[in-house]
Order: C-alpha cells, then structure tokens, then sequence
C-alpha cells in the first residue's frame, strides 16, 4: 500500500535560514511525488511535482525538491525562507497502480518563522 | 481560470441533521476528487469522478455519505445523518487528464462543525 512519511511534526527556524522538510514514501512502481502547501483555515496550494525526468525539480515562491529513489525520498529545501513560508506543508503520492490517482498524504510538518 | 471553488466555507450543524456542500472544479477539468481533512493530519481520499462517472470510494466513505457529479460539472457531497466524527475540512479537486499523470488542484474547502 502506498503510504508516505514526514518525520518532523513541528520545525522552527529563523528568517533567512535554510530549510529542509523530510519525505519519504512507500509505492510499488515509479511514483508521483507532490509538495503543498496550506495556511490556517485554507486549501492546499500546490509548491512542485515530480513525474519523470530531471530529479531535481523547481518549484514556486523558490522551493525545490530532489527525488531520489533509492532513500525513496523526495525532501523539500528552500536556501532562504520567509516571515510569509510559515504555513502545514504536505507531500503526497499518487501514480496509477490501482487505477486511480488519488493521492496519499502525510502527516503534514508544520513550519514555524522566528523574526 | 478562477480556480476550484467550493460553498459553503463553513457549516455548522446538530448531530443528526443532513448537509450538502458543493464543488465547482476548474472549467474543463474531467477529474473531481474529494478529501477529507481531520485536526492536525493529512487529506485522506474519499472518492473521485471522471466527468460523470464515480469511478472509486474509498472504505471512509459510509453509507450516509453520497457524492454526485450529474453533469460533469460541479460536484456535491452529501452527509446525511451526522455525527460528531464527521467534523473535518471537506476538501475538493479537479484535474485534466488524458493519459499518465494528472496535477490536483484544490479548492479553500468546507469546514464542518458537528455538535
């Protein structure tokens, strides 16, 4: 079964620091790999996606995620964050092995900026 | 492009009562998923459409839930019969797919008081 992991709930780091969100999933083929973002009370605004190809892919608001498919991990980085990046970020798999694809979230990790 | 829209933002309602809440996808998007979004986790998959066809549910969706998407259009989620533990942010997507992947887009959702 697919599932994906985010092993930090809570992370907090300084304005203009460098931030790296960890994801690890687990799926039986190659993967659709997606990072988003929500802020209290809101949807999810879609950061990047991963489906094929170049392994490091960009992103909106300067994330970039790198897919590396033998940690089967697909971690979050931005070199200087924002007072504006404080917000749930989730990553989440989908693909096509049962047909559908719905896509399979983490727990989420909450980003705190310090001033 | 207006983006995924959803009504009501928030509803609030007595244990026992039926509620319908309605999602209107991006304009030609074919594919509408719905989520749910409990305190503190990830959306987990309920059930999605392929223009007018409900092609999966998940086990989360019980017999009180119903979902219709009568013209391939705007979707709507019914809940009838509520309890406590449907309380949760009901999230919508839609997507454009012919062939391998497809990019979710998702709307503000609805958020469902249960008292």
């Amino acid at each position: 079964a697919q599932s994906v992991t985010q092993p930090d709930i809570h992370i907090t780091v300084s304005e203009g620091a460098s931030l790296e969100l960890r994801c690890n999933y687990s799926y039986g083929a190659t993967p659709y790999l997606f990072w988003y973002v929500q802020s209290p009370g809101q949807g999810l605004q879609l950061l990047l996606k991963y489906f094929s190809g170049d392994t490091l892919v960009q992103g909106i608001k300067g994330f970039e995620a790198e897919f590396k498919r033998s940690q089967s991990s697909f971690n979050l980085r931005k070199p200087s964050v924002h007072w504006s990046d404080a917000a749930e970020y989730f990553c989440a798999v989908g693909g096509s092995l049962q047909g559908a694809q719905k896509l399979v979230f983490g727990q989420g990790t909450r980003l705190t900026i310090n001033p | 492009d207006t983006g995924v829209s959803q009504n009501p933002r928030h509803k609030i309602t007595k244990r026992g009562q039926n509620v319908t809440f309605r999602c209107d996808p991006i304009s030609e998007h074919n594919r509408l998923y719905w989520y749910r979004q409990t305190l503190g986790q990830g959306p987990e998959f309920l059930t999605y459409f392929q223009n007018e066809a409900q092609l999966e549910k998940s086990r989360l969706l019980s017999d009180r839930f119903s979902a219709e998407r009568p013209k391939g259009s705007f979707s709507t989620l019914e809940i009838q019969r509520t309890e406590q533990g449907d309380s949760a942010m009901y999230l919508c997507a839609s997507s454009f797919i012919v062939t391998g992947a497809d990019t979710q887009y998702f709307g503000p959702g609805t958020r469902l008081t249960v008292l």
